[in-house]
């Protein structure tokens, strides 16, 4: 079982719509949860970080955790063509005295005009 | 806002040549990194660095591997014979803190000829 599960995608939406992304872990150490933006042949590019269950906000996006079912999500409100990417999620813990950065797979999305 | 810079943004290779690809991490951040990423696969983790010394290394990283830090600002990884599978994108990161999100360059494409 990986670590950290998320669908590859392509998941294409219409312009407007609400997106949301997922990503699911095994871990239960893991105990920073990071979104990046990653466009074609750029570097990731942060866009969320939290350490707790719940809701953050920042302008289109939310990042939403839930530590007891150990499921992460990004909400994009009114999807914009040049949010098309692929969005990668993070976590991170302290294990085995190493502190280890684990990355989902990247899901792959198409906001269409 | 202070961003991570990659030099050069592709380089191109003989097989068995030496190649040393170039970072300048933020300025007050003390943690470095590099990853790989294979076209059209995962973000893969190479090498974290921290205090002058390799703090964590993937198994990738072997002994055709090596990061220094020769002065205040630069990073470099240097892949002493290159092998026709070291063809990829290279990104460097930093953080301020272990526990602190990772910030990434643009990277440097590295075509192995």
């Amino acid at each position: 079982q990986k670590e950290v599960e998320q669908d590859p995608g392509p998941l294409s939406v219409p312009e407007g719509a609400i997106v949301s992304l997922n990503c699911t872990y095994s871990n239960s150490a893991f105990q920073y949860f990071m979104w990046y933006r990653q466009y074609s042949r750029k570097g990731p590019e942060l866009l969320m970080y939290t350490y707790s269950s719940g809701n953050k906000e920042d302008g289109r996006f939310t990042a939403q955790v839930d530590k007891s079912s150990k499921y992460i999500s990004l909400f994009i409100r009114d999807s914009q063509p040049s949010d098309s990417a692929t969005y990668l999620c993070a976590m991170s813990a302290l294990l085995d005295s190493n502190y280890q950065l684990i990355w989902g797979a990247g899901t792959k999305l198409i906001i269409k005009p | 806002e202070p961003e991570v810079t990659q030099t050069p943004s592709h380089q191109v290779t003989q097989m068995g040549q030496e190649v040393i690809l170039r970072c300048v991490p933020i300025s007050n951040h003390l943690y470095f990194y590099w990853y790989r990423q294979i076209l059209g696969q995962k973000v893969e983790f190479l090498v974290s660095f921290y205090n002058n010394e390799i703090s964590e290394k993937s198994e990738i990283f072997d002994d055709q591997f090596s990061v220094e830090r020769p002065d205040g600002s630069n990073f470099t990884l240097k892949i002493r014979s290159t092998k026709l599978e070291d063809s990829a994108m290279y990104f460097c990161a930093s953080s301020r803190e272990w526990d602190q999100p990772q910030h990434f360059g643009d990277g440097t494409r590295l075509s192995i000829l």
